[in-house]
């Protein structure tokens, strides 16, 4: 159980361009899902945290109108990076929970590459 | 300082021997701790939580110090496979599901 699926794994794209991730949770119903990116050798950066039907709530320093994140439903919540730059380029990781506190399931991870 | 800090390693280990790494974190009103373990270009997986009383599981044991606000990892007999970077994570105790990560420490088992 607590199976978090993510796609695409991998994405390559030109900047400029806008890249959509999705994050679902297959078994489970996600309260809340968490968007993170990780540098190489850094740790895991939290992005943004959003609650189905509601707004995300982003951390200090992560532009809102660059990163979209959409919550539609319980088991599915999107990232969309607009106008990409190869500073974009990262490994994006979703995370959700749903079954008990500070219990989160991640998804395998986006790795985009921003060309 | 760092909420949460670790030794970077790589710590370099042969294979049956046993290693332990140590993490330190700040706010001292955190409740919640774990340690996950995350292999190159993966996402993190939850190795263990940590008990205030202290924690085994199999190889791998688990120890909290309140006082000195420290979590530490012990791996016994190390295998190959045991390589990865191995993540220190606290709760954000003003939130109800926030977690704070380790930037890790790298593990590599050599036979």
């Amino acid at each position: 159980g607590a199976v978090v699926s993510q796609h695409p794994s991998w994405v390559i794209c030109k900047s400029g361009t806008s890249v959509k991730i999705e994050c679902r949770s297959l078994d489970f119903q996600a309260t809340t899902m968490f968007w993170y990116r990780q540098f190489p050798k850094q740790s895991l950066m939290l992005m943004a945290t959003s609650n189905e039907g509601s707004k995300a709530t982003y951390e200090q320093g992560v532009e809102k109108d660059k990163f979209l994140i959409n919550h539609a439903s319980l088991t599915l919540s999107t990232l969309t990076v607009t106008s990409a730059h190869p500073e974009d380029s990262s490994f994006y990781i979703c995370s959700a929970t749903g079954l008990g506190p500070y219990e989160q399931y991640f998804g395998p991870g986006t790795r985009l590459t921003v060309t | 300082r760092k909420e949460v800090e670790q030794d970077p390693g790589p710590f370099n280990v042969p294979e049956g021997a046993t290693v332990a790494f140590n993490c330190t974190y700040s706010n001292s009103a955190s409740q919640s701790f774990f340690w996950y373990r995350q292999d190159c270009r993966k996402e993190p997986k939850l190795l263990m939580s940590v008990y205030s009383s202290g924690n085994e599981d199999g190889r791998f044991t688990a120890q909290l110090n309140r006082a000195s606000q420290y979590i530490s990892l012990l791996i016994r007999d190390s295998k190959l496979s045991d390589s990865a970077t191995y993540l220190c994570v606290v709760n954000a105790p003003d939130s109800n599901y926030q977690l704070i990560w380790g930037a890790g420490t790298k593990l590599i088992i050599k036979p």
